[in-house]
């Protein structure tokens, strides 16, 4: 079956910690790769994406992931976290062929104490 | 800008009213989605539009009925809403093509008293 399994669901860091949030998925074929996040308060947005390329990739406000096809991961990483990070964070992904549905995980809550 | 509207942010329903959800997009979008979003359970799609008059049910349709008229409209209609309905509702929209991201809307926290 189609899943995303986001194994921390609630972080707690202080500032200018270093940030790294685990994803792993389990779907056919080829996929794209997404990480969104929600701001207190606020919609969806989207924080970075992988549709190809290189495997490394970089995304708003300092926060990159890398995927490792071998190991079905796409997790997220900041250097150094600030308190404006407070927010709630997703993975999903997405086939490159079909409906394009999302299939989202459940979600971190990252706490960034000042 | 790709800008998504929800109809309200906030919405107080009694069981078993009609209660109707409706998301508006201005990019002329073929797809659009719903989805609920609850603590500990991430978003769960409930249905989709990738063309007018046309849907496809999600994860969790049950409970649940949508109706898209119009390209740019996709509204979720909750026939008989029950209590295990209240959550927050989003809706996303993308165009077609395999390489692009979803827009969301502001969501509709939606009670069920």
């Amino acid at each position: 079956a189609q899943s995303v399994s986001q194994h921390n669901h609630h972080v707690i860091l202080s500032e200018a910690a270093s940030l790294e949030l685990g994803c792993n998925y389990s779907y056919g074929g080829t996929v794209n790769l997404f990480w969104y996040v929600q701001y207190p308060g606020q919609h969806l947005q989207l924080l970075l994406k992988y549709f190809s390329g290189d495997p490394l990739v970089k995304g708003i406000k300092g926060f990159e992931a890398e995927f490792i096809k071998s190991k079905f991961s796409f997790n997220l990483r900041k250097p150094s976290v600030q308190w404006s990070d407070t927010a709630e964070y997703f993975c999903a992904v997405s086939s490159t062929s079909g409906t394009y549905k999302y299939i989202f995980g459940t979600g971190t809550r990252l706490k960034v104490l000042a | 800008d790709v800008k998504v509207t929800q109809s309200s942010r906030y919405l107080v329903k009694r069981t078993g009213e009609k209660v109707f959800l409706e998301c508006v997009q201005d990019m002329d979008h073929e797809n659009m989605f719903w989805y609920r979003q609850d603590p500990g359970l991430g978003l769960r799609l409930i249905y989709f539009s990738y063309d007018v008059k046309m849907k496809e049910k999600g994860d969790i349709p049950e409970g649940y009925s949508v109706s898209r008229e119009k390209k740019e409209r996709f509204s979720l209609i909750l026939e008989s809403a029950s209590t295990n309905q209240t959550s927050m509702y989003l809706c996303a929209t993308f165009p077609s093509g395999a390489y692009y991201e979803q827009y969301f809307g502001p969501g509709t926290r939606l009670t069920v008293t």
